[in-house]
This record gives C-alpha cells, structure tokens and sequence, in this order.
C-alpha cells in the first residue's frame, strides 16, 4: 500500500513566521502536489512537481514555495505565514505513467492556524 | 477551463438505501479521467472510483458506481445500501491528458446516513 506521510497533523503558528509542512512518500511516485482544502472550496493546487528539483506552479501559489530534493520528499514553505493561510493541507503522489488515470494518494493533511 | 462543479452540498440518505451524488464537469480535452475520493471526518482523502473518458463501460467498486453520461458531461457517484460508515465528504475530482498532471476537484457534497 502507497504511504503518504506529513509529518504534523495540527500546527499552530504566528503571522510572519516561515513555516516548513513536510511530507514524505514511500512509493518512489514520480509525481507529489501540495492542496489546501477550505470549506466549500474543495482542494485547491498549490504546487506540484513530477521529478527531483522539478516544480510547477498550481492554481494560488502566492505565498508559497516548494522544495523537492529526494524523489520522496516534497516540502511545502510558507515564506511568511499570514492568517489567510489558516487551512488543511493535503500532501498527495501519483505515477507518473498512464497520467491522467493515475488517482492521487494523499496523506492525512496539516491543519495549520495562523493567529 | 477544466471545471468540476458539485451541487449538493449536503445529502441525506437512510441506512440500506442508495444514494447518488451529483458531478458535473467541462473540458475541451477529449482524453481524460474522472475520480471519486472519500473524506471520512478523520481527514483522509481515499480513491473511490475511476472512469476514463474512452470507457464504453460505467465503472464499478463494490458497492460504488459511476454514472458516466459523457454527453451532458456528468460523472454521478451511486453509493448501494448505504452504510453508516458512509457519512463522509465525497469529492468529485478530474485530470485532463494534457493538464499537465493536475487534479482538479468539486467543492464536496457531504453525506449524512441515517440509522
């Protein structure tokens, strides 16, 4: 079974604050996104990358950064956490073969808050 | 624009009963694949059910199926004899050939079942 895992499932932080979600696959998928899900907004794209050093930019990547440096690992950076942040984060992989019939896997999510 | 757009976004159903959650979408792209994924209150996205946009066949997992109407382009999720582990939030979720990998989902439609 594909593993996903963020490692911390609530976190609290302070405006300004430069914030690190982690998330750890253990698949060797080629593909790993970072969603934030906000009440009657579904998930929404952050970011994405389909290979080491590789990102691409989703749909509300303002504020944010990214890092991938071992094909397991996708990190997520809020450069200065500011309190529209406050949201569920929602680490997921795929395969990067037979794209786009390939389901996500996700992790259990990073509620964050932001005070 | 790709698009997913789910209506309800509270159902109820009656335990044993069978329930159907709508989705619509829109794409331009002619390959593509629609997923279901469950979010039980535990926070968990889980992969439900596939169909691609080529499949002559509605899909079916267990007690999942798709109602695939590619014309009026809706992807409906039908949950038979529903179960109380069913209450959850259901996301409709779609990824084109040349999205460049990206998911997009619905807002989620959540679904109380009822002893």
């Amino acid at each position: 079974d594909v593993k996903v895992t963020q490692s911390s499932r609530y976190l609290v932080k302070r405006t300004g604050e430069k914030v690190f979600l982690e998330c750890v696959q253990d698949m060797d998928h080629e593909n790993m996104f970072w969603y934030r899900q906000d009440p009657g907004l579904g998930l929404r794209l952050i970011y994405f990358s389909y290979d080491v050093k590789m990102k691409e930019k989703g749909d509300i990547p303002e504020g944010y950064s990214v890092s991938r440096e071992k094909k397991e690992r996708f990190s997520l950076i809020l450069e200065s956490a500011s309190t529209n942040q406050t949201s569920m984060y929602l680490c997921a992989s795929s395969l990067l073969g037979q794209a786009y019939n390939s389901p996500l896997h996700f992790g259990n999510g990073t509620r964050l808050t932001v005070t | 624009a790709q698009k997913i757009t789910q209506t309800q976004p509270g159902m109820f159903v009656q335990e044993k009963e069978a329930v159907t959650l709508d989705c619509t979408y829109d794409t331009s792209d002619p390959s593509y694949g629609l997923f279901w994924y469950k979010q039980p209150s535990s926070g968990e996205m889980i992969f439900l059910i596939y169909q691609g946009s080529y499949d002559q066949q509605n899909a079916t997992e267990g007690r999942y199926s798709l109602n695939f109407q590619k014309a009026r382009k809706s992807a409906n999720l039908v949950i038979s004899a529903s179960q109380l582990g069913d209450s959850a939030m259901y996301f409709c979720a779609m990824r084109e050939s040349t999205g460049g990998f990206k998911t997009i989902f619905g807002a989620g439609t959540r679904l109380f079942v009822k002893a």
